[in-house]
């Protein structure tokens, strides 16, 4: 695997369940970040974790939960979520050092909440 | 706070037309410049990018100029092709470390045989 992988590419869930959305980065990099891209919007930057510490967190709500156990692997949990809910989820990766480092993203995750 | 404005489509050409795709932005300070592409399907991939001031990116024939007294950063083409038919974002990264990007709404590109 190579760049930065996201599993699975598609999830359905239900009000009442939860779920995991996963992103591993094989660049070597110490940042990880969650986006939310939903229709006819900007894409929305959730998290941000730096050197496996959450250093962003953009008043996203607490069915929102993310993971960081290490600087390879990202996790979003999500519980009891609304239909509004459905987006893309993209994560980045980036190296910390430097102003200039630019944010690779995977596929990302098309969610639909019914 | 930081934001970017780009110009939304679909935008419409017919191949080997001339492509411009409109972005301003206002930021704090001086921020670094990019613009990310979205084939369909796909993740964003960055297309180009610019640190400072009068800097060009440039990537498969696409570029683009850090305008500082406009606050711009237009996406130029010469030729497009069928296969640049994607989404584009204009982006903006205004901190250092792990800043999170600011990104515009995207342009829909559609070229037409």
């Amino acid at each position: 695997e190579t760049g930065v992988t996201q599993t699975p590419r598609h999830l359905v869930m239900g009000m009442t369940n939860k779920k995991s959305l996963k992103c591993e980065q094989h660049l070597g990099h110490n940042a990880m970040y969650w986006y939310k891209q939903s229709a006819k919007k900007p894409l929305e930057l959730m998290f941000v974790y730096s050197l496996e510490e959450r250093v962003e967190n953009n008043s996203v709500p607490s069915r929102f939960s993310p993971e960081c156990p290490n600087s390879s692997h990202l996790f979003l949990h999500l519980h009891t979520l609304q239909p509004e809910d459905s987006a893309l989820y993209l994560c980045a990766s980036s190296q910390v050092q430097g102003r200039n480092n630019e944010q690779f993203f995977g596929p990302g995750t098309r969610l639909t909440v019914l | 706070g930081d934001s970017v404005t780009q110009m939304e489509g679909p935008v419409t050409l017919s191949e080997e037309a001339f492509l411009t795709i409109n972005c301003t932005y206002t930021a704090t300070g001086y921020p670094s410049l990019f613009w990310y592409v979205q084939y369909p399907g796909e993740g964003l991939q960055l297309l180009l990018k610019a640190t400072k001031a009068d800097d060009k990116g440039s990537n498969k024939g696409f570029e683009a100029t850090y305008r500082k007294e406009t606050t711009s950063f237009h996406l130029e083409k010469g030729s497009v092709q069928v296969s640049d038919s994607a989404v584009y974002f204009c982006a903006l990264k205004s901190g250092g470390g792990a800043d999170g990007l600011t990104f515009g709404k995207g342009t829909h590109l559609i070229i037409q045989p």
